[in-house]
């Protein structure tokens, strides 16, 4: 069984479109997230959710829309894509969302390609 | 959070251990060092953390100088398998969710 599971995994898509990347953990965890990780490999947290509340929001364009309709899923929906969100997106979960140490499980990513 | 400051890329022969150092000197009283790592294609891995005392799970061995500036985590028998990314990060112990930050980590290669 794949603890955090990310669908699609790869996507493929023309500028302006939207499209939506899903998530879902199966390890009881409360609290969720999407991180970025650009062509040069740095890993940036984009939001943060703990029981379906948004906790972190790191100021990422608002065409960007999470939402959580419980804590084992975190969707995140892109309107209007540019060229510049062509990225590795990866979801997590861990734990215990201000209360902190709690490891991050991170799902296998989904590589959009925007052209 | 403090910054870390990780050597760009080591080199392991198979078998052998592993040091990956990390300097953290402007870590605060309340932060905790964790070491996660990205084989290539996959999603990050938590490895461990710690906050003083040197720590060892079943994956490696962290060991943190007395003044916390600094640490290094042991993978004591390193495999091929092992070679990713390395990332060590500083966070606090609360607030501000549970955010950590990446930086550009250690590339380790392990070979033949």
């Amino acid at each position: 069984d794949t603890a955090v599971s990310q669908t699609p995994k790869y996507l493929v898509t023309q500028m302006g479109n939207d499209k939506s990347i899903k998530c879902e953990q199966n390890l009881g965890h409360d609290t969720m997230y999407w991180y970025k990780q650009d062509s040069k490999k740095f890993l940036k947290i984009m939001f943060s959710y703990n029981n379906k509340e948004l906790i972190i929001n790191e100021t990422v364009p608002n065409r960007f829309s999470p939402k959580s309709p419980d804590k084992a899923h975190l969707n995140l929906h892109i309107n209007s894509l540019e060229l510049g969100d062509s990225a590795v997106y990866f979801c997590a979960s861990s734990l215990g969302g201000a209360r902190i140490t709690g490891e991050l499980f991170f799902g296998e990513g989904s590589r959009l390609t925007v052209l | 959070d403090a910054k870390t400051t990780q050597p760009t890329s080591m080199d392991c022969a198979e078998g052998r251990a592993a040091n990956l150092p990390c300097n953290h000197s402007t870590i605060s009283g309340n932060e905790y060092v964790y070491w996660y790592r990205q084989i290539h294609s996959q999603g990050p891995q938590y490895i461990i953390h710690g906050l003083k005392n040197n720590e060892t799970n079943e994956m490696a061995s962290l060991i943190i100088t007395e003044d916390r500036k600094s640490s290094t985590l042991i993978l004591p028998h390193a495999t091929l398998r092992d070679t990713a990314v390395y990332y060590c990060i500083v966070r606090p112990l609360t607030g501000g969710g549970n955010k950590l930050t990446f930086g550009t980590g250690t590339q380790l290669k392990v070979e033949l």
